[in-house]
């Protein structure tokens, strides 16, 4: 069955602290992985895809196939990286199989 | 692109009363998606459509609520009598037909049953 698991559903870590947000997930074939953030009140936002492989306000995220993971890291938190984000898994190819969220963890930034 | 546009923003309604929401997809974009959020909580999922068709309606409460989005016009999330529990935030995302892509969402709309 596909399904994405965020282990944590509260992370609190100090101002300068690294980030590691964890994503595990199951698929049978090659899914695309999205990280996506929200703050407060505010409409979700893509914050990362794995095909690009690039980094978005400190943050990057590896999928790694034999672990089926895709965490989200960062070396030093910010305050203003508060928010709740949400891992999620494509099915690629295959149109009518809807994207899978999974249930978020709180990141709460610690002066 | 206006991106998603979602209507109302705010929306109160008394108990028992109908509350409909509604959902402007992307310029392009043939798949919708609802997902409620209650205060303090995490996304979930409640029904995936694309235009005249529900994909997948998994998440959906077995009463009350329906969902459509029709070959013209916005796609509209409709929850008939409503009770306090109804007050969260319903946000809706859209999607293109093929490719490799993600999601992208509106800004929500948020419920308030009194």
């Amino acid at each position: 069955a596909q399904r994405v698991t965020q282990p944590e559903k509260l992370l609190s870590v100090f101002k300068g602290a690294p980030v590691e947000l964890k994503c595990n997930y199951s698929y049978s074939g090659s899914p695309e992985l999205f990280w996506y953030v929200q703050y407060s009140r505010q409409r979700l936002q893509l914050l990362l895809r794995h095909i690009s492989r690039e980094s978005i306000k400190g943050f990057t995220a590896d999928l790694n196939k034999g672990e089926t993971s895709f965490h989200l890291k960062k070396p030093f938190a910010q305050e203003e990286d508060s928010a709740m984000y949400y891992c999620a898994l494509s099915p690629h190819m295959n149109r009518d199989d809807k994207i899978i969220f999974g249930k978020g963890t709180r990141l709460h930034i610690l002066p | 692109n206006a991106g998603v546009m979602q209507n109302p923003r705010h929306l109160v309604r008394r108990r028992g009363q109908e509350a409909r929401l509604r959902c402007s997809p992307m310029k392009g974009h043939s798949h919708v998606y609802w997902y409620r959020q209650l205060p303090e909580e995490g996304l979930k999922f409640m029904v995936y459509l694309q235009k005249e068709n529900i994909i997948d309606e998994s998440g959906m409460p077995k009463e009350r609520f329906s969902a459509e989005f029709p070959k013209e016009g916005p796609s509209i999330l409709r929850i008939q009598q409503v009770v306090r529990g109804d007050s969260a935030a319903y946000f809706c995302a859209s999607s293109p037909q093929t490719g490799v892509d993600t999601i992208y969402f509106g800004e929500g709309s948020w419920l308030t049953v009194v």
